[in-house]
């Protein structure tokens, strides 16, 4: 255990539906990161937080998904009218930032079943 | 476009043996490199980083890096069954910008 949690830990939803995903980093990590897992590839970088400020968004990222982290705590991801092609796992990892660099500690992830 | 690339395996090595997995990054900016493990249905787990050329022991673990050729390597030394897995290379960029994941190479310690 990492001490960065996710929640829920599966969630099946019907196209069309919204979802949203909530990451609680480790209490003192200033970055939260999301990406998003299909089988047999590595993450793949969504979007992450410095603070409450949104950083960098891939471009991957569609209208359709937006991330907050309102108070620099925990974030939310939300899925708006799902597609099947969204069915994925979505990982949140936290980092500290110093001056010997920065690692990154991954939460369980959340497995997603767009049906 | 950032680019990392590994082998996708599966990569077979008898227990007790060394296995080797490498990697491979297009930008030549690249500061820091990681080696995460991640078993089947679970999330990515730090195994090592490194930032500098040459080589750096954990254990069991060797990274080695060599940044004039952007390749970058993890050694497994005494592999044992439970050190099968999905092996994950990640490389951050300049300035503290986003990790590039490569896919990963699988690996499996045959008993």
């Amino acid at each position: 255990d990492t001490g960065v949690s996710q929640d829920p830990r599966h969630k099946i939803t019907k196209r069309g539906q919204n979802v949203t995903f909530r990451c609680d980093p480790i209490s003192e990590h200033n970055r939260l990161y999301w990406y998003r897992q299909t089988l047999g590839q590595g993450p793949e970088f969504l979007t992450y937080f410095q603070n409450e400020a949104q950083l960098e968004k891939s471009r991957l990222l569609s209208d359709r998904f937006s991330a907050e982290r309102p108070k620099g705590s925990f974030s939310t991801l939300e899925i708006q009218r799902t597609e099947q092609g969204d069915s994925a796992m979505y990982l949140c990892a936290s980092s500290l930032t110093s001056p010997a660099g920065e690692t990154q500690y991954f939460g369980p992830g959340t497995r997603l079943l767009v049906l | 476009q950032k680019e990392v690339e590994q082998n996708s395996g599966p990569l077979s090595v008898p227990e007790g043996a060394i296995a080797s997995l490498n990697c491979t990054y297009s930008d030549r900016g690249s500061q820091s490199f990681f080696w995460y493990r991640q078993y089947s249905g679970k999330s990515p787990e730090l195994i090592m980083f490194i930032y500098s050329n040459g080589d750096k022991e954990d254990g069991r673990f060797t990274a080695q890096l060599n940044k004039a050729s952007q390749y970058v390597s993890l050694l497994i030394r005494d592999s044992q069954p439970s050190d099968s897995a999905t092996y994950l290379c990640a490389v951050e960029g300049n300035y503290g910008q986003n990790f590039v994941f490569g896919p990963g190479t699988r690996l499996s310690v045959l008993p």
